[in-house]
């Protein structure tokens, strides 16, 4: 059974720039969650998707969006990018009525 | 506001004993996890709480007081491999969003 798989694992961008990153959750799992990790803050909610529906978000700025597809693979987009945008954006999904997550490899970000 | 807390950093010897804890102030309680995450990698799952208790599993064990509002997780005949970062994580009001602590790095020294 294949995990969830991020791509791209490594990006590098400038200030300014867009970005967009995939994730495709374990089969058959239908909620696939981001987070942002960066050492000072550790694991940032950033959204969560259920069948193509946005459940919660968190606290950060309009410039990050997500979507789902119908197929379960979610994109984030993160547009006019910032320094402080530098981090490692983690995936995660979880199984229809229950809790936990498997985690993907993650992208690590850096814009410079 | 929702916050949780864990000590930022804990050293061990190998074949000891280790308690992390974790203490959390969220809006609403559906759960606790711990998570493993060795650098570099992604975080992988240890346990999961929902009940009051001492859950075990191998040489892990997660122990839970939803009335005091903490955790803590019993690492026993400490490896080298388990030098990582443990992370303690609620899911609160709703169960759709996991909020997460800092993380506890954890050196295991010989």
């Amino acid at each position: 059974k294949a995990g969830v798989t991020q791509t791209p694992r490594y990006l590098i961008k400038t200030r300014g720039q867009q970005v967009t990153l995939s994730c495709s959750p374990i089969s058959g799992h239908r909620s696939v969650s981001w987070y942002q990790q960066t050492p000072g803050q550790g694991l940032q909610f950033l959204f969560e998707y259920f069948s193509e529906t946005q459940r919660n978000k968190g606290n950060f700025p309009g410039r990050f969006s997500g979507r789902q597809f119908s197929n379960s693979r979610s994109e984030m987009n993160v547009s006019t990018l910032e320094l402080g945008d530098s981090a490692l954006y983690l995936c995660a999904s979880t199984p229809e009525g229950a809790y936990g997550y498997t985690f993907g490899s993650g992208t690590r970000l850096t814009v410079v | 506001g929702q916050n949780i807390d864990q000590p930022t950093e804990m050293t061990a010897t190998e074949g000891a004993i280790v308690q992390i804890n974790c203490t959390y102030q969220t809006s609403g309680f559906n759960g606790l996890f711990w998570y493993q995450q060795h650098a570099g990698e992604a975080p992988t799952f240890l346990s999961y709480n929902v009940l009051d208790g001492l859950e075990e599993k191998g040489r892990f064990s997660s122990f839970l007081s939803r009335s005091k509002g903490y955790s803590y997780l019993l690492l026993k005949e400490l490896q080298m491999k388990d030098s990582a970062s443990y992370l303690c994580a609620v899911i609160g009001t709703g169960g759709f969003k996991t909020i997460f602590g800092a993380g506890t790095r954890l050196f295991v020294k010989a």
